[in-house]
């Protein structure tokens, strides 16, 4: 079956720096991927949509020059959370649709510590 | 806009009971409601889906739910349950149409205890 990976699946960083979490679709191309974010005992909640070759689309609240997401191929998304400050401690998930099927699949998230 | 609420943020059963799960959602359009479930350590898994054909949804590991939209809910049950069931599970829903592909909202997840 299709899988999606993210890279790291955990990471411990000084308030100020910027970390970058990837997103990959390790058998499908994947013209749109999803970025989430889950707070403890919170749902996921959307943050943007990642398209490859152009730009993201945030949600309502998101900074997008704070989380910055490049999607420069069809099988690779970044998030960069520029900056980063304790209150982005968070798990972050994405995920991949496949085709126009609503297929999608996720991957198994990064957990940001920043301290 | 749409929500999901998910009633019970712990549920406990027996190995060999009835799971029941419960998801409400509100939305403007029709939707699409989707059961996934989470191991430790591990991305969320597609247990079922329903998008608008029939109202009961099979899905994998013997997991079922029911559409009723008279009561907004899509409850997610299991006749018997297994160990290997133990996991956190998730509601969402999605507005049918093709420009909010991919855009879920979740519940807050039910996180399913199983005892011998």
């Amino acid at each position: 079956g299709a899988v999606v990976s993210q890279h790291p699946s955990r990471v411990i960083c000084k308030s100020g720096t910027s970390v970058k979490i990837e997103c990959r679709s390790l058998d499908f191309q994947a013209t749109t991927m999803f970025w989430y974010r889950q707070f403890p005992k919170q749902s996921l909640m959307l943050m943007a949509t990642s398209n490859e070759g152009s730009k993201a689309t945030y949600e309502q609240g998101v900074e997008k020059d704070k989380f910055l997401i490049n999607h420069a191929s069809l099988t690779l998304s970044t998030l960069t959370v520029t900056s980063a400050h304790p209150e982005d401690s968070s798990f972050y998930i994405c995920s991949a649709g496949r085709g126009e099927v609503e297929e999608l699949f996720f991957g198994e998230g990064s957990r940001l510590t920043v301290l | 806009a749409q929500s999901v609420t998910q009633l019970g943020s712990h549920v406990s059963v027996s190995e060999g009971a009835l799971v029941l799960l419960r998801c409400n959602y509100s939305s403007s359009v029709p939707p699409y409601l989707f059961w996934y479930v989470q191991y430790p350590n591990q991305g969320l898994q597609l247990l079922l889906k329903y998008t608008s054909a029939a109202t009961l949804v099979k899905g994998i590991n013997g997991f079922e739910a029911e559409f009723k939209k008279s009561e907004t809910s899509f409850h997610l049950t299991k006749p018997s349950a297994h160990m290997s069931d133990a996991a956190e599970y998730f509601c969402a829903v999605e507005n049918a149409g093709g420009t909010s592909y991919g855009k879920l909202t979740f519940g807050q997840g039910t996180i399913l205890t199983v005892h011998p």
